[in-house]
C-alpha cells in the first residue's frame, strides 16, 4: 500500500524556537495533504488542509501564522510550528490523499511526530 | 471540529470476550472508517465501509453502518490482549475531502 513518512519522529525543543515537521508521500503524488494534532488521551483534530501550489486551508481556531504550512511539491508538505510553547506539545500526524482515476480516493496517514516543548 | 462520537469512551473486557464500540456522526457521509491506535503510536487502518453498505467483515472485525441513524458499530470477536488500544471512527462528508475523527474508545483487554 501507499506509504507516508514523517520526519522527525520526535523532537524536543526550547520554548520560543520554531520546529519544522515534514510529511512525504513516498510512492505516490498527493495534491492534498492534511495535518492533525492529537493531545494525550484525545482524538485527532484536523488543523489544516494543505494543497500543492496554493495556500493551506485552516480549521477554525487554528492560527495560520503560528502553524505555517508549505506544500512544496506533490510529495512534500511541511508544518512549521513557530515560536513553540509548552502548550504546543502534542502528537502531529499528517495524511496524504491518493486519487486514482476511476477509483475511490484514499487517505494514508503518516506515523506521527511527537513534539515536546520545554 | 469533530464529527463522530464514540461510545463507550472506555471499555474493559476479559480476553476472549467480544468488544463492541459504537460511533455516531452528524452529517451525510461518503464513507466511514475505523482505525486503531496503540498508545503513543500512529494510526492503523482497520476497515472502510461505504455509505451504501450495511455490514462488512474483516477477520475478527465486523462493522455495521446505519445511515438512517447516522451510526456505526465495530465488533471485535474473541478479543486478545493485543487488541488493547484506542479505536476511532472517521468520516468523510459528501462534497468534503476532509476526514474527521470521533473521540475514540479506549479498549482494555484483561488477561
Amino acid at each position: 500500500g501507499a506509504v507516508v513518512s514523517q520526519h522527525p519522529s520526535r523532537v524536543i525543543c526550547k520554548s520560543g524556537t520554531s520546529v519544522k515537521i515534514e510529511c512525504r508521500s513516498l510512492d505516490f503524488q498527493a495534491t492534498t495533504m492534511f495535518w492533525y494534532r492529537q493531545f494525550p488521551k484525545q482524538s485527532l483534530m484536523l488543523m489544516a488542509t494543505s494543497n500543492e501550489g496554493s495556500k493551506a486551508t485552516y480549521e477554525q481556531g487554528v492560527e495560520k501564522d503560528k502553524f505555517l504550512i508549505n506544500h512544496a511539491s506533490l510529495t512534500l508538505s511541511t508544518l512549521t510550528v513557530t515560536s513553540a510553547h509548552p502548550e504546543d506539545s502534542s502528537f502531529y500526524i499528517c495524511s496524504a490523499r491518493l486519487a486514482l482515476a476511476g477509483a475511490q480516493e484514499t487517505q494514508y496517514f503518516g506515523p506521527g511526530t511527537r513534539l515536546l516543548v520545554l | 471540529s469533530q464529527q463522530g462520537e464514540e461510545d463507550p469512551q472506555a471499555l474493559s473486557i476479559q480476553e476472549g470476550e467480544n468488544a463492541t464500540m459504537n460511533c455516531s456522526y452528524k452529517t451525510s457521509i461518503n464513507n466511514l472508517q475505523w482505525y486503531r491506535q496503540n498508545s503513543g503510536r500512529g494510526l492503523v487502518h482497520l476497515i472502510l465501509i461505504r455509505s451504501n453498505e450495511r455490514e462488512k467483515h474483516s477477520g475478527r472485525l465486523r462493522v455495521t453502518l446505519d445511515t438512517s441513524k447516522k451510526s456505526s458499530s465495530l465488533l471485535i470477536t474473541a478479543s486478545r490482549a493485543a487488541d488493547t488500544a484506542s479505536y476511532f471512527c472517521a468520516t468523510d462528508g459528501i462534497g468534503d475531502d476532509k476526514i474527521i475523527f470521533g473521540k475514540g474508545t479506549r479498549l482494555h483487554i484483561l488477561p
